[in-house]
């Protein structure tokens, strides 16, 4: 069945530096791509999502591309602050509207 | 607009009680749907309601049941409760569109249940 492959964390930073968090899927047709946020003791929030190949997501200075060649949509932020800091998920959404998730990625950003 | 909200925040339970956990949808969304969310781990679809109707289901067992009203906020219902049970339980609400937005979903604040 289809499914989501994360990088494990924690992803450890320093305030202003490059991040990368990747994710890769595995899909029987042409799925939509997610990055939710969950922020401690919160639900999850939407991040941004891609619909078809080539797409790119973006908010708040977060990207992602849909890369269909290489069942991709690694998460990247050019630089990072301490409020980022919290679990970040790569999911599809199948024509049903179902989430599948990864397991998710715990980002931490020192001052 | 009001997003999601889910009642209560945290329960308690012991082995082989039954518990109800409660979801209102945003404003304008006729979908819910339901995900567990164990420690460390991703999400677990559990299924969807639209229009009052079970429309998709994971791999759960019956004891997981539910109910969406007809103002589209819902229910589920654990019998029979196990250890393994203890998680976060998230709501996520969509738009009458949301096929044609690629599926996003808003999600609540979660019910956290510890099975003792």
């Amino acid at each position: 069945g289809d499914s989501v492959t994360q990088m494990e964390g924690p992803v450890t930073l320093s305030e202003e530096a490059f991040l990368t968090i990747n994710c890769t899927y595995t899909a029987t047709g042409y799925p939509s791509l997610f990055w939710y946020v969950q922020y401690p003791g919160e639900g999850l929030q939407l991040l941004l999502k891609a619909t078809k190949a080539d797409d790119k997501g973006s908010n708040k200075g977060f990207e992602a591309t849909y890369r269909k060649e290489t069942t991709s949509f690694h998460l990247e932020k050019g630089s990072v602050q301490v409020s980022d800091s919290a679990v970040y998920f790569c999911a599809l959404s199948d024509r049903t509207d179902k989430l599948i998730f990864g397991t998710g990625t715990r980002l931490q950003v020192f001052p | 607009e009001t997003g999601v909200t889910q009642s209560p925040t945290h329960l308690i339970k012991t082995r082989g009680q039954q518990v109800t956990l409660r979801c209102s949808s945003q404003s304008g969304h006729n979908t819910v749907s339901w995900y567990q969310q164990a420690l460390g781990q991703g999400p677990q679809f559990i299924f969807q309601y639209y229009r009052e109707e079970e429309n998709g289901r994971g791999n759960f067992p019956p004891r997981f049941s539910g109910l969406q009203f007809p103002n589209y906020s819902s229910e589920l219902n654990v019998n029979a409760l196990e250890l393994d049970d203890s998680a976060l339980y998230l709501c996520a609400s969509s738009p009458p569109t949301s096929g044609r937005a690629g599926g996003e979903q808003f999600f609540g604040p979660g019910t956290r249940l510890t099975v003792l």
